[in-house]
């Protein structure tokens, strides 16, 4: 079955400590990218990345780092979580652009996120 | 910033009713896509409008692009409850960039 996974699903964690949020897709899709979804905004995006070892900042890149060492997985890292980052976080990938056009995206379950 | 914009934030309407939700945009697009959450879920893909496309259709789905008013329009007709949930515009940028607009949450009564 096609799709995105993330994992952990649910984390409560501290100020400080670091923690990495795993996304992997099994579509061989070129094209991932990591959002937040805060009440009243939206979806922001965060960090995307066109292929291997290609990674761009989105919107809202400040306090998050990510890599793209394998097509497959797209982990983001969160290296001092604090408050302003409790949020819900969905990982998508899509196949790359094509005629200059950006792809559907097939979202991930998403990631509920409490920092204290 | 935010790109998309949806009006209105909220829809209520009965069954069987079209339900039409309008997103605004701010810069030049590759495409608009609409996408569909169900509460707390992924969300899902419903329809892409390349931008030298006009209208497109998809089922009971019709959308709409004017990139001279930066604004796209979706169009659900003969709703059904099972349509209840929040519907996103999202702009894709000539930097493969995507921007997700704040969305409508409609509610489809039976």
């Amino acid at each position: 079955e096609a799709q995105v996974t993330q994992n952990p699903r649910y984390l409560i964690t501290v100020t400080g400590k670091k923690l990495t949020v795993t996304c992997s897709q099994n579509m061989n899709h070129e094209y991932m990218s990591w959002y937040r979804q805060d009440p009243g905004l939206g979806l922001r995006q965060i960090y995307y990345s066109m292929n291997v070892e290609v990674t761009d900042k989105g919107d809202v890149p400040e306090g998050y780092k990510v890599s793209r060492k394998e097509k497959r997985n797209f982990p983001l890292i969160l290296e001092s979580p604090s408050p302003n980052q409790t949020s819900l976080y969905f990982c998508a990938s899509s196949f790359g652009p094509r005629d200059g056009s950006n792809q559907p995206q097939h979202f991930g379950d998403g990631t509920r996120l409490s920092i204290l | 910033s935010q790109q998309g914009e949806e009006d209105p934030q909220a829809l209520s309407i009965q069954e069987g009713e079209n339900a039409t939700m309008n997103c605004s945009y701010k810069t030049s697009i590759n495409n608009l896509q609409w996408y569909r959450q169900n509460s707390g879920r992924g969300l899902v893909h419903l329809i892409l409008i390349r931008s030298n496309e006009r209208e497109k259709h998809s089922g009971r789905l019709r959308v709409t692009l004017d990139t001279s008013k930066k604004s796209s329009s979706l169009l659900i007709t003969a709703s059904r409850a099972a349509d209840t949930a929040s519907y996103f515009c999202a702009t894709g940028l000539r930097s493969f960039k995507t921007i997700f607009g704040a969305g409508t949450r409609l509610f489809v009564k039976a």
